[in-house]
């Protein structure tokens, strides 16, 4: 089955600046699906992005998607403490299956 | 790790009555979760599953339509309540388990039909 895979594993930033994280699966997809995850609470969903888009933009966050590298990236404009948290991408087989996850610090 | 079993795996039911899913996990988490996959849709966090108090539900869930029971650190239940519809969904337990580091993991999911 495919999955995610997230890239780098972790990374910290100060506050302010700009954090990207990139994502790479193994097979097509229908859609690409980003999520964060604050230390011991639920996984929440941030952005789907399907397979015929190519960007897509809600508040600081913005997700690409190249199928033809089997790509996509996060990217966190202007980083708050607020956004210390794990970011996972998923893609859906039958199910959905999640990569390994970012682990995003933001320093103050 | 974590096996997480839930009861039933499927359903179709009649609009206007409630459905009782059931989640057994095989050891003691202190973190459980239900979320939602309606078709299509990516996954939506339903609410945090408390042992011993009230369940802390997200925005655009309520508990009168979501009673959540958690008796303790092994088993919860989700009633999806009054059901229409747009019910109609994918539920899933999941749990949070792990201690240097936290690792997610997934029930198989109740798949639900509501005509």
């Amino acid at each position: 089955s495919q999955q995610g895979e997230e890239d780098p594993q972790a990374l910290s930033i100060q506050e302010g600046e700009n954090a990207t994280m990139n994502c790479s699966y193994k097979t097509s997809i229908n859609n690409l699906q980003w999520y964060r995850q604050n230390s011991g609470r639920g996984l929440v969903h941030l952005i789907l992005i399907r397979s015929n888009e190519r960007e897509k933009h809600s508040g600081r966050l913005r997700v690409t998607l190249d199928t033809s590298k089997k790509s996509s990236s996060l990217l966190i404009t202007a980083s708050r403490a607020a956004d210390t948290a794990s970011y996972f991408c998923a893609t859906e087989d039958d199910k959905i299956i999640f990569g390994k996850g970012t682990r995003l610090h933001i320093l103050p | 790790s974590a096996v997480i079993s839930q009861k039933p795996s499927r359903d179709i039911c009649q609009r206007g009555t409630s459905l009782t899913i059931q989640c057994q996990v095989d050891s003691q988490v202190t973190m459980m979760f239900w979320y939602r996959q309606q078709p299509g849709q990516s996954l939506t966090l339903i609410a945090t599953a408390n042992q011993g108090s009230e369940a802390t539900y997200e925005s655009g869930f309520v508990i009168d339509k979501f009673p959540i029971s958690r008796p303790n650190l092994t088993f919860s239940t989700l009633t999806v309540s009054n059901m229409s519809p747009e019910d109609s969904s994918i539920y899933l337990c999941s749990v949070l388990t792990g201690t240097s580091t936290e690792t997610q993991y997934f029930g198989p999911g109740t798949r639900l039909l509501v005509l």
